[in-house]
């Protein structure tokens, strides 16, 4: 079946260290792949996504490469902040009707100063 | 722009009592998604629509929860009769299509005593 495999966190990091988190995913035909963050108390925001095989989604330093050979989609950032302390989701979606978004469990960060 | 809006933000309530979420999804975006968080099960997919129409149900946990879709801008997931069980965020997120990144409200949380 189809599904998003995370590595478990938490993952617990001080300020300025190098991120990254493990996302791998199982799926039928070739789906579009996402990072989701969710802040304390809020809902989840689109972080960044990637469509096609060797596509980079970045945003607010975040960056990540969809690997077709490995089935990766690995989440990093080169200098953590306080800020970033979340917890982050990938995500994929079969580009084919009647499907929806498979999240992973989701990876916290907590980042200290 | 307004994003997903939900409400209430916060629900407590006895068990057996009737719980009513309510979400209006962004303008122009045609598909409505249902989710549920919990920290043991993490996020699940409730239930989606495409057009006012449910495509996927099989997430809904029984026959107590019930969403409709009566029109473009409003959604509704009902528990009748509700459980403590029940207790967790529940999120609604829409998107302009099937294929297309989610866009989530802040969630309702909900308590049942």
């Amino acid at each position: 079946g189809n599904s998003v495999t995370q590595m478990e966190g938490p993952v617990t990091l001080s300020e300025e260290a190098f991120l990254t988190i493990n996302c791998t995913y199982t799926a039928t035909g070739y789906p579009s792949l996402f990072w989701y963050v969710q802040y304390p108390g809020e809902g989840l925001q689109l972080l960044l996504k990637a469509t096609k095989a060797d596509d980079k989604g970045s945003n607010k330093g975040f960056e990540a490469t969809y690997r077709k050979e490995t089935t990766s989609f690995h989440l990093e950032k080169g200098s953590v902040q306080v800020s970033d302390s979340a917890v982050y989701f990938c995500a994929l979606i079969l580009n084919q009707a009647g499907t929806a978004l498979i999240f992973g469990k989701g990876t916290t960060l907590s980042v200290s100063s | 722009d307004a994003g997903v809006i939900q409400s209430p933000r916060h629900e407590v309530t006895e068990m057996g009592q009737e719980v009513t979420l309510r979400c209006k999804p962004i303008s122009g975006h045609n598909s409505l998604f249902w989710y549920r968080q919990t920290m043991m099960r993490g996020l699940e997919l409730l239930i989606y629509f495409n057009n006012n129409v449910p495509i996927d149900d099989s997430g809904m946990p029984e026959d107590r929860f019930s969403a409709k879709m009566p029109n473009a801008s409003f959604s509704t997931l009902k528990i009748q009769p509700s459980e403590p069980r029940d207790s967790a965020v529940y999120f609604c997120a829409s998107s302009s299509g099937e294929s297309q990144p989610q866009h989530f409200g802040d969630g309702t949380r909900l308590s049942i005593l």
